[in-house]
C-alpha cells in the first residue's frame, strides 16, 4: 500500500486558495487518490477523488501528474469553516480498508 | 437518503466492563467499516463487514469484535475495558466495492474511567 506524504499543517486565511500537497512515490497502477476533510469529534468526509490529471467537483479540484507521485488539492477562496484536518489516501488494503495518515491540519484565519 | 447513523453518541463506562456500539449504513450499503480515532495513534482500521462477513481485519486485540446483522447494520464490542480505549469509534458504509467513497457517521465517543 503507497505510503503518502503531506505537509502537517498550514495557515491560510479567508478569502485565498489553498493547496495542499501529497507525496505518494509507491502508487500502485490501479490505485486511486481520495481526500477526505474531518472536522473535530466529527467523522471524515469525502472530498474528492481521482485517478490522474484534473478532476473538479462542487467543492475543490485534484491534480494530477502524468507520474502519479504526488497530487494537489485545491479549496478555492477558503472560508473560515474550512478550518479542518484534510488527509490524502491512495488505494485502499483490500476490502475498504483505509490507511489514514496523520493529515494535514489547515488553520483559515480571518 | 438518511446518513450514517451510530449510537449511543457518548458513553462512559469503567475498566473491566464491556461495551457494545451500533451503527447503521446508508440504505443499500452492504459494507461496514470501524475505525478508532485516538489523539496518539489517529485513525487506524479496527475490521469490515460485508454480507455478514468479516473481510478484513486491522491489528487489534481479540477483546475488539464486531458483527453485522442481515439489515447491514453493524455492532462492535469491546470486552475488559482498558483505559487506553477511550476513543471515538467510527463506522462507514459503502456498497462494498474497492476504493469507493466512505461515507462515515459521527462517531460514538467513549470515555474509560
Amino acid at each position: 500500500l503507497a505510503k503518502t506524504t503531506q505537509p502537517i499543517s498550514m495557515d491560510s486565511y479567508e478569502g485565498q486558495e489553498v493547496n495542499i500537497t501529497c507525496s505518494h512515490n509507491n502508487i500502485a497502477t490501479n490505485d486511486y487518490i481520495t481526500w477526505y476533510q474531518q472536522f473535530p469529534s466529527q467523522g471524515p468526509r469525502f472530498i474528492i477523488q481521482g485517478y490522474k490529471t484534473k478532476v473538479t467537483n462542487e467543492v475543490a479540484s485534484l491534480f494530477i501528474p502524468a507520474d502519479r507521485k504526488s497530487s494537489t488539492l485545491s479549496l478555492p477562496r477558503v472560508s473560515l469553516s474550512d478550518t479542518a484536518v484534510y488527509y490524502c489516501l491512495v488505494g485502499d488494503d483490500g476490502y475498504n480498508k483505509l490507511i489514514f495518515g496523520a493529515g494535514t491540519r489547515l488553520a483559515v484565519h480571518p | 437518503k438518511a446518513g450514517v447513523t451510530q449510537t449511543p453518541r457518548y458513553l462512559i463506562k469503567t475498566r473491566g466492563q464491556q461495551v457494545t456500539l451500533s451503527c447503521s449504513p446508508i440504505s443499500g450499503h452492504r459494507s461496514v467499516s470501524w475505525y478508532q480515532q485516538t489523539p496518539g495513534q489517529g485513525l487506524q482500521f479496527l475490521f469490515e463487514y460485508f454480507s455478514e462477513t468479516q473481510r478484513n481485519k486491522g491489528n487489534f486485540p481479540g477483546r475488539f469484535s464486531g458483527r453485522q446483522f442481515s439489515n447491514s447494520r453493524s455492532e462492535m464490542n469491546v470486552s475488559t475495558l482498558e483505559l487506553g480505549d477511550s476513543a471515538l469509534y467510527l463506522c462507514a458504509s459503502s456498497h462494498g466495492q474497492g476504493q469507493e467513497t466512505q461515507y462515515f457517521g459521527p462517531g460514538t465517543r467513549l470515555l474509560v474511567l
